[in-house]
């Protein structure tokens, strides 16, 4: 399978902490997504990074990419109790590869 | 301005029936996908298509087949379900800035 993985595959929080989760892939890519899965509902997509960045922020969103290691990984500071979701990082050009995803949950 | 839809939202068939799931997108988007998502597996992608008349195998096309007739429509068949096609189908439409958008996703149960 060319899926990509994430780690941790669940993560328990507590309001007001961060959290950062994990990506893996395989093949060559021109920019990775990160996207949020609410339960049972369509993927909203984050953020986007380019292979020729290193870092890129939005809102408390904070993510970083290694082509050398072929990893990323995505901070969300502050979390809140709306926060609670499924994160998929998607990689590849025209088409993609997606995770396998990290169930957060974020305790009020 | 609907973004992307799917329709039907449930379906229920059974081993050996056809059907199929239709995708529309109102943002004149030129890339179309068609997903499967089971538990534990993130999402897999089936076919997809570059533009209007185009479609081209993804991951796991087997079983499945796509024509993209219209530039809004991105059609999903199934030919004879089998009891391991049950499982949530997410269409998604890319524009020239790269983020995808997904629709609400298709339920399919195969008994």
């Amino acid at each position: 399978s060319q899926q990509g993985e994430e780690d941790p595959q669940a993560l328990s929080i507590q309001e007001g902490e961060n959290a950062t989760m994990n990506c893996s892939y395989k093949t060559s890519i021109n920019n990775l997504q990160w996207y949020r899965q609410n339960s049972g509902r369509g993927l909203v997509h984050l953020i986007l990074i380019r292979s020729n960045e290193r870092e890129k922020h939005s809102g408390r969103l904070r993510v970083t990419l290694d082509t050398s290691k072929k990893s990323s990984s995505l901070l969300i500071t502050a979390s809140r109790a709306a926060d609670t979701a499924s994160y998929f990082c998607a990689s590849g050009t025209y088409k993609y590869i997606f995770g396998t995803g990290t169930r957060l949950k974020v305790l009020a | 301005n609907a973004g992307v839809t799917q329709t039907p939202k449930f379906r229920v068939l059974k081993t050996g029936q056809s059907m199929t799931l239709l995708c529309a997108q109102d943002m004149n988007h030129e890339y179309m996908y068609w997903y499967r998502q089971d538990p534990g597996m993130g999402l897999r992608l089936i076919h997809y298509s570059v533009g209007e008349g185009t479609t081209a195998k993804g991951e796991v096309p087997d079983g499945y087949n796509v024509s993209r007739l219209k530039k809004q429509n991105f059609l999903l068949g199934l030919e004879s379900a089998a009891p391991s096609q049950t499982s949530v189908y997410f269409c998604a439409s890319r524009g020239s800035l790269e983020t995808q958008y997904f629709g609400p996703g298709t339920r399919l149960l195969v008994l």
